[in-house]
């Protein structure tokens, strides 16, 4: 089974600044995703990505498939970025076996202040 | 708009009473999940459906059930049998299923209180 780890567990930052945050899981995989899950619950993807590097806007999500390492960068933070972001990560194989779904990591809560 | 609808956002319920989570989707999507959120947890999967008629347990399906009548709706009945059921549900879709590539679209997110 996937183990997937993020860091920080709790990030805040003024507003402006660059932020990070790293992702790492144990077995290989296809996919790994990154999510942001606003305070109301709701949950929305970010990127999908299987290598290299993606960017959308202000957010930049990188890959090192070999080092089993993803991040997620925030440029010019603005409060609004706030939330919880989520790294997921998809199976290898399909195996059926209830696998097809994602394995999470805990998420990472990101405040950025005024 | 196409989405996925979860109904209703808070629910309250009694323990030993079965209660059903609704979940509707317009996006034609194959591919449904259920998820249980719990604080300071990752998102765990309960249970998936790749097609109408089809689905397969997750992780932590003891004490749930599912069913796919229909394509559009994923319907998960928490039963008196689950032991701990005061957490926040999450359903999902995909055009198709194989989290390998295919990206997944969440609904609002049920949270359901057991007193």
């Amino acid at each position: 089974k996937n183990e997937v780890e993020q860091s920080p567990q709790n990030l805040t930052a003024q507003e402006g600044e660059f932020i990070t945050i790293n992702c790492s899981y144990s077995v290989g995989i296809s996919a790994l995703h990154w999510l942001q899950q606003h305070p109301g619950g709701g949950i929305v993807s970010l990127f999908m990505l299987s290598s290299g590097k993606k960017k959308h806007g202000r957010l930049i999500a990188t890959i090192n498939i070999q080092e089993k390492h993803s991040s997620l960068h925030i440029t010019a933070s603005h409060p609004r970025d706030s939330a919880v972001y989520i790294c997921a990560v998809g199976a290898t194989m399909y195996s059926g076996g209830g696998a097809d779904g994602l394995t999470f990591g805990k998420g990472t809560h990101l405040i950025i202040q005024p | 708009d196409g989405g996925i609808t979860q109904s209703p956002k808070y629910l309250f319920r009694k323990e030993g009473q079965n209660v059903t989570l609704s979940c509707e989707q317009n996006l034609n999507h194959d591919a449904m999940y259920w998820y249980r959120q719990d604080p300071g947890q990752g998102l765990r999967l309960i249970y998936y459906s790749q097609i109408v008629n089809d689905f397969q347990k997750g992780d932590i399906a003891e004490g749930y059930s599912v069913s796919r009548e229909k394509k559009e709706s994923f319907p998960l009945t928490v039963t008196s049998a689950q032991k701990n059921p005061t957490a926040f549900y999450l359903c999902a879709s995909s055009i198709a299923s194989g989290s390998r590539y295919n990206e997944q679209f969440f609904g609002p997110g049920t949270r359901l209180t057991v007193l």
